[in-house]
């Protein structure tokens, strides 16, 4: 019964450089969704998957921001040309079924950029 | 939501008081609201959750209350201890699959 694991726990690039985040949700959840945290503040939404389908990227800041799920269970966030503003952990997580429930979180990507 | 930038609001408790930490949500179409905890370097941890149609919840050691009339959520934490250090959010589901955050409540408990 593993929770969702990301990875890398840490990433280190230079401005300009693309990046890929991975997530793995817990076995079997429908939802999955990626969360921007910025230091001293709260997660904020980026996009949401039910199984393959991406319903929600409303909250993604650019079009640099690209997520993808397309077997519905591992899903991979990239950052094209990195900034430094995009310096913040990313934190994916999975829930059961389709909304209204609890959202498990992972322990997030530190993504620092240089 | 709001952002507090480096300096979140902190509630200092000493050990075995409750605690209670409060939060405003912002959108009166959200209908279900989580607390989370969040330790240095971890993700968030599902604490206890609520819906609208209740105005309190109890878990173990924890209670939930929601008052929809102010849009105001609050989490009470009975005999605080050291492992209950941390920062705490609310989050409200203002529509489907997506949780907004509040800006986080610090709580340092003290021997």
């Amino acid at each position: 019964g593993a929770g969702v694991s990301q990875s890398p726990r840490y990433k280190v690039a230079k401005r300009g450089q693309d990046v890929a985040l991975r997530c793995d949700p817990i076995s079997g959840h429908v939802s999955l969704f990626w969360y921007q945290q910025a230091l001293g503040q709260g997660p904020e939404f980026l996009t949401y998957f039910q199984n393959e389908a991406q319903l929600d990227k409303s909250g993604l800041p650019s079009d640099r921001f690209f997520a993808e799920r397309p077997e519905g269970s591992v899903s991979t966030l990239k950052i094209q040309r990195t900034q430094q503003e995009d310096s913040a952990v990313y934190l994916c997580a999975s829930s059961p079924g389709q909304s209204q429930e609890t959202q498990y979180f992972g322990p997030g990507t530190r993504l620092l950029v240089l | 939501g709001e952002s507090v930038g480096l300096h979140l609001p902190t509630l200092s408790v000493q050990e075995g008081d409750n605690s209670i930490i409060n939060c405003a949500y912002s959108n009166s179409a959200s209908d279900y609201f989580i607390w989370y905890k969040q330790e240095s370097g971890k993700g968030p941890q599902f604490i206890i959750d609520i819906r609208s149609n209740m105005d309190k919840r109890q878990g173990q050691r924890v209670t939930v209350l929601l008052n929809k009339t102010v849009k105001h959520l609050s989490l009470q934490i009975a005999a605080t201890q050291p492992g209950d250090s941390a920062v705490y959010f609310c989050a409200e589901n203002p529509s489907r699959g997506k949780l907004q955050f509040g800006a986080g409540t610090q709580v340092v408990v003290t021997p």
